[in-house]
This record gives C-alpha cells, sequence and structure tokens, in this order.
C-alpha cells in the first residue's frame, strides 16, 4: 500500500522559514498531485497548497509547495513565520483513486 | 458560499452501524463537478479518507473500508450519508463530510465525534 510518511513534529522561531517534508513510499510521487491541509486545533482542516504548489485564493504567499523527484518528496515551505501559523499539516496524495494522506506534522513556532 | 454540516448519532453500540448525514448549503449536490465525500479522523491522529460518492451515485472507497462502508445521496434533499457496519472502538473518530474537486478538497464540514461503546 502506498504510504505518505510527515516528520512527527518541527518547531521555529517567527519570522523564520520552514520547510516540511513528504515522503512517498513506492512509485513516483511526482505522478499525482500532492496537496497540503492546515488543521488548527479544535478546527476542520483547510487547503493551503494544491497540485504540487497552487495556493486557493486568500492563502498567503509564505506558503509555497514543491515536488523532488529525487528524493520523491513533496515539501511545504512556511517562510515569514507567524505564531498563527501554528498547526498540524498534512500532506495527500493518490493510489489509484485512494486518496492518501500522510501522518501529520505538528508546527509549533516559538 | 458552500457549508457543509454533519449530523447523527454522537454514541453508536459495538456491531451495530454508524449513520451520518451530511447537510449542503450554497450549492447543489446535482450542479456536478465535485465529489462528495467522508473524511475521519481517531481522536489525536491523522486524517483517513473513507471514500466518495458523485451526484450521479457513482462511488469510490478506501479499500481498507470498503467492505463495510455505503455512501448514499439524496439530491432532493441536497444530502449524502455514511453508513459503516459492525462498528468497534477502533471506530471511534471525529468524522468530516468534504466537497472536493478534482485535485482539492475544497470545503468541509465542522466534524462530528462519534464514539463506539457500549
Amino acid at each position: 500500500n502506498f504510504m505518505l510518511t510527515q516528520p512527527h513534529s518541527v518547531s521555529e522561531s517567527p519570522g523564520k522559514t520552514v520547510t516540511i517534508s513528504c515522503t512517498g513510499s513506492s512509485g513516483s510521487i511526482a505522478s499525482n498531485y500532492v496537496q497540503w491541509y492546515q488543521q488548527r486545533p479544535g478546527s476542520a482542516p483547510t487547503t493551503v497548497i494544491y497540485e504540487d504548489n497552487q495556493r486557493p485564493s486568500g492563502v498567503p504567499d509564505r506558503f509555497s509547495g514543491s515536488i523532488d523527484s529525487s528524493s520523491n518528496s513533496a515539501s511545504l515551505t512556511i517562510s515569514g513565520l507567524k505564531t498563527e501559523d501554528e498547526a498540524d499539516y498534512y500532506c495527500q496524495s493518490y493510489d489509484s483513486s485512494n486518496r492518501v494522506f500522510g501522518g501529520g506534522t505538528k508546527l509549533t513556532v516559538l | 458560499q458552500v457549508q457543509l454540516q454533519e449530523s447523527g448519532p454522537g454514541l453508536v453500540k459495538p456491531s451495530q452501524t454508524l449513520s451520518l448525514t451530511c447537510t449542503v448549503s450554497g450549492g447543489s449536490i446535482s450542479s456536478g463537478g465535485y465529489y462528495w465525500s467522508w473524511i475521519r479522523q481517531h481522536p489525536g491522529k491523522g486524517l483517513e479518507w473513507i471514500g466518495y460518492i458523485y451526484y450521479s451515485g457513482s462511488t469510490y472507497y478506501n479499500p481498507s473500508l470498503k467492505s463495510r462502508v455505503t455512501i448514499s445521496v439524496d439530491t432532493s434533499k441536497n444530502q449524502f450519508s455514511l453508513k459503516l457496519s459492525s462498528v468497534t472502538a477502533a471506530d471511534t473518530a471525529v468524522y468530516y463530510c468534504a466537497r472536493e474537486g478534482i485535485t482539492m478538497i475544497v470545503n468541509w464540514g465542522q466534524g462530528t465525534l462519534v464514539t463506539v461503546s457500549s
């Protein structure tokens, strides 16, 4: 079964840049689009990146996504960190028509 | 602005069937172009996609849950529903309904906690 692996947690200071990785277990991660979802405590997730590197309207350009085929990974980069960015982040892609989520990464902004 | 709202029992007994309904407002399920999905999140854990239905009634389920899941749609009520049979404590989770575009989840419901316990 296809799996996406994320680091359990990352932390960084306000104003800095952080990158969260999402590694595919098999095949080429570039073969299917990757999405990223932000989930603040007690709230439903929201989309911050879709189709690898596209931002929905309303998502600041501090959020960016990329694909690295050499490491079979997708990445979410957040620059100019704000305390409001503290949340859980999930990557998501596809295994045939099945949607597969990564295990999530807790971002602490301290 | 499309909004989704889950409803259903918050407590289900083991071996019974979990039933939830998602009511869609601000848009029509029948207009097409979107998948109507269920996703769950075990307490303190990550997200698990359950399956989707299209307005035409075509469905796709997560293979790991396929034998126990049924998703249906009632376009006259602008609702879609989830049934999960033979539940155990492992099915205790927050259940979200969602509207999926081609490549992203566009809207989420607020989620509803379902506890499986006798």
